[in-house]
């Protein structure tokens, strides 16, 4: 219940296509979703979140695409570009709306943009 | 976005010994931390959610004696790694909420030799 399941393990995409990464999710409490992107060595860093009451969400190159009946949520990377080429967590909260919610990751994907 | 600091970003040290590792939220307070560990190529695995004041909650199957919490101050928490041993290695992260959204630190290596 507490799980987030992410894919692709891994991805690759050539330069100025999409990325796509999925996610899915059982517990209908979380309500809160980010996207993190993390390069090796570094902390993660968040990119976007969108919360149940938004189907889509979009900041720049970065949508969230989200569907609260099938319980899955994406990343949609447009124009990807060589430096987008890092792991990216999926995360779910069940407590999105304050500061002490956990935050559950999924297993991540690595991705790479090919020039 | 907060920032959320950590120091050291790297250490190494015997086996046998103690290391203690620093998150300081820098523009603003948190009652609540997080700790989370993270092996190579593989997603962060919470530890223990540091409590402002009160004694630290640690997540299933975390020894709470091994890993140390201490949160006494809005904007510092600390993770002391005790008796150290090489399967402790790892990259060990910190992370605070603000308005809701999470913020990491950079993250420690550290490596038990």
């Amino acid at each position: 219940q507490q799980q987030v399941k992410q894919s692709p393990q891994s991805l690759i995409v050539q330069k100025g296509g999409i990325s796509i990464i999925n996610c899915a999710y059982e517990n209908t409490a979380f309500d809160y979703f980010p996207w993190y992107q993390q390069f090796p060595g570094k902390g993660p860093a968040l990119l976007i979140a969108i919360r149940p009451d938004v189907s889509e969400k979009k900041e720049g190159r970065f949508t969230i695409s989200f569907n609260k009946s099938a319980k899955q949520f994406s990343l949609h990377i447009m124009d990807s570009q060589p430096g987008d080429s890092a792991t990216y967590f999926c995360a779910a909260s069940p407590d999105g709306s304050s500061n002490t919610g956990k935050l559950i990751f999924g297993q991540g994907t690595t991705l790479q943009v090919k020039p | 976005g907060a920032v959320v600091s950590q120091h050291p970003s790297w250490v190494i040290c015997k086996s046998g010994t103690s290391v203690k590792i620093e998150c300081r939220s820098l523009d603003f307070q948190a009652t609540t931390m997080f700790w989370y560990r993270q092996f190579p190529k593989q997603s962060l695995m919470l530890m223990a959610t540091s409590n402002e004041g009160s004694k630290a909650t640690y997540e299933q199957g975390v020894e709470k004696d091994k890993f140390l919490i201490n949160h006494a101050s809005l904007t510092l928490s600390t993770l002391t790694v005790t008796s150290a041993h090489p399967e402790d290695s790892s990259f060990y992260i910190c992370s605070a909420r603000r308005l809701s959204e999470a913020f990491f630190g950079q993250g420690t290596r550290l490596t038990v030799v």
